[in-house]
């Protein structure tokens, strides 16, 4: 039961902008939306989150449209160690808690 | 700061056996997770809990129990392996579930367990 939808796979020239979307129409009013990537098989790497307003830190740029529907994480200066699955993610409320629900994720390429 | 400590990093079982993987933090986070990835299914959520004492079911809980008797520890117990089980399994913690804030999650290295 996917709460967020994203492309399988993306492609993006080193030291060009990469610009990943993601899905999230479901999403309620008052949650964030997350990113994570996975560099080969290591853990999960926090990235950024956002609410409502664009975000940025020294990693990426988050872009959240106003209706709160999808987003786009953007890394301005791809390099090749930026090629991992990134994972746009969603906090789903439950009775006990929050719980956070990852799907397959895109896979993004750096190439040289 | 050692973060999320999971261990071990690297076990091969027999159907049937049973083990525990072994998931740590030190940063007085309420909430922890696991995760299991297997190839092409990005990661599913299998038992979470939001404090000592306290666990729940995720997407795929058959075949594996938890507990929390400490903040700081969050066993996953394999009862009775199966070669279905075989995955790379991930634990995560988090600060502050209950709060209507952001909650980034840490994650651990991971487990990879191979069950024959």
């Amino acid at each position: 039961d996917a709460k967020t939808t994203q492309p399988p796979s993306m492609d993006c020239a080193e030291g060009r902008a990469a610009n990943l979307p993601c899905n999230h129409s479901t999403i309620s009013g008052n949650e964030y939306v997350y990113w994570y990537r996975q560099i080969h098989s290591q853990g999960p790497q926090y990235i950024i989150h956002g609410l409502k307003n664009n975000e940025t830190n020294e990693m990426a740029s988050l872009i959240i449209t106003e209706d709160r529907k999808s987003s786009t994480l953007i890394l301005p200066h791809a390099t090749l160690r930026d090629t991992a699955v990134y994972y746009c993610i969603v906090r789903v409320r439950e009775n006990t808690g929050n719980q956070f629900y990852f799907g397959t994720g895109t896979s993004l390429t750096v190439i040289p | 700061n050692a973060g999320v400590t999971q261990t071990p990093k690297f076990q091969v079982l027999k159907t049937g056996q049973s083990m525990t993987l072994q998931c740590a933090q030190d940063m007085n986070h309420e909430y922890m997770s696991w995760y299991r990835q297997d190839p092409g299914m990005g990661l599913r959520l299998i038992h979470y809990s939001v404090g000592a004492g306290i666990t729940d079911q995720g997407e795929v809980p058959n075949g594996y129990n938890v507990s929390r008797s400490t903040t700081e520890d969050f066993p996953l117990r394999l009862l009775s392996a199966a070669p279905s089980q075989t995955s790379v399994y991930f634990c995560a913690s988090s600060y502050g579930y209950r709060s209507s804030g952001a909650n980034v999650l840490t994650f651990g290295a991971g487990s990879r367990l191979t069950v024959l």
